[in-house]
């Protein structure tokens, strides 16, 4: 069973840094991999989908990168903002490609 | 923002009762999806779509049923309320498959409380 996993839990940090948020999974036989973002209250929103044959997807200032083999994904984000604020969560297929498995996300917070 | 509307967005009611969620959508997306999420579990799904009439179950579909008469609409079904499915309800939606291309586009949730 494809299992997910986020590290750092938590993160907070002053505005204008740089930042890398991880994502790592078990099972490497995987057809993509999203990032998403939610906000207290709210559903999630899709950042960035990243299909096994790319190696990174790039929107603004969030730049995300796949390692399948090393089962790994990062999400960077340049120049946070506080609006930046919020849990990101990846997510891949399981095996049985039916459903998404979801890391258990990462809080940020960027304080001004 | 996709054209997702769930309804209630709120609900209290009690052990035993019957509860319906609905999802509207407005985008003629093929795929549609049932989540629920809670604390120290993430996000689960419960039951989803991929076309009219055309249902299957997740990874927690006990105590749920699920109905897609119109591309439209995916209605989740607690037959008779348990405490344990107190949660927040997020209904999503797909162009494509899981495995594909397209990224899920999710709503804004139900919060349902059941005592």
């Amino acid at each position: 069973k494809q299992e997910v996993t986020q590290i750092p839990a938590a993160l907070s940090v002053p505005e204008g840094e740089n930042l890398v948020l991880n994502c790592s999974f078990t099972d490497s036989a995987i057809y993509n991999l999203q990032w998403f973002r939610q906000d207290p209250g709210k559903g999630l929103t899709s950042l960035l989908l990243i299909q096994s044959s790319q190696r990174e997807q790039t929107s603004g200032r969030l730049n995300a990168s796949l390692d399948k083999s090393s089962g790994r994904s990062t999400l960077y984000i340049a120049a946070s903002q506080p609006g930046d604020s919020a849990t990101y969560l990846c997510a891949v297929p399981n095996s049985g490609y039916s459903t998404l498995t979801f890391g258990k996300g990462t809080m940020l917070l960027v304080s001004p | 923002d996709a054209g997702i509307t769930q309804s209630p967005r709120h609900k209290v009611t009690e052990t035993g009762t019957p509860v319906t969620l609905r999802c509207h959508q407005t985008e003629n997306h093929r795929y549609m999806y049932w989540y629920r999420q809670d604390p120290g579990h993430g996000l689960r799904l419960i039951h989803y779509s991929y076309g009219v009439k055309d249902t299957d179950k997740g990874e927690v579909s006990d105590g749920y049923s699920v109905s897609r008469s119109k591309t439209e609409d995916f209605l989740l079904t607690l037959e008779s309320a348990t405490s344990s499915q107190t949660s927040v309800y997020f209904c999503a939606i797909s162009d494509g498959g899981i495995g594909g291309d397209q990224p899920q586009h999710f709503g804004d949730g139900t919060r349902l409380s059941i005592l």
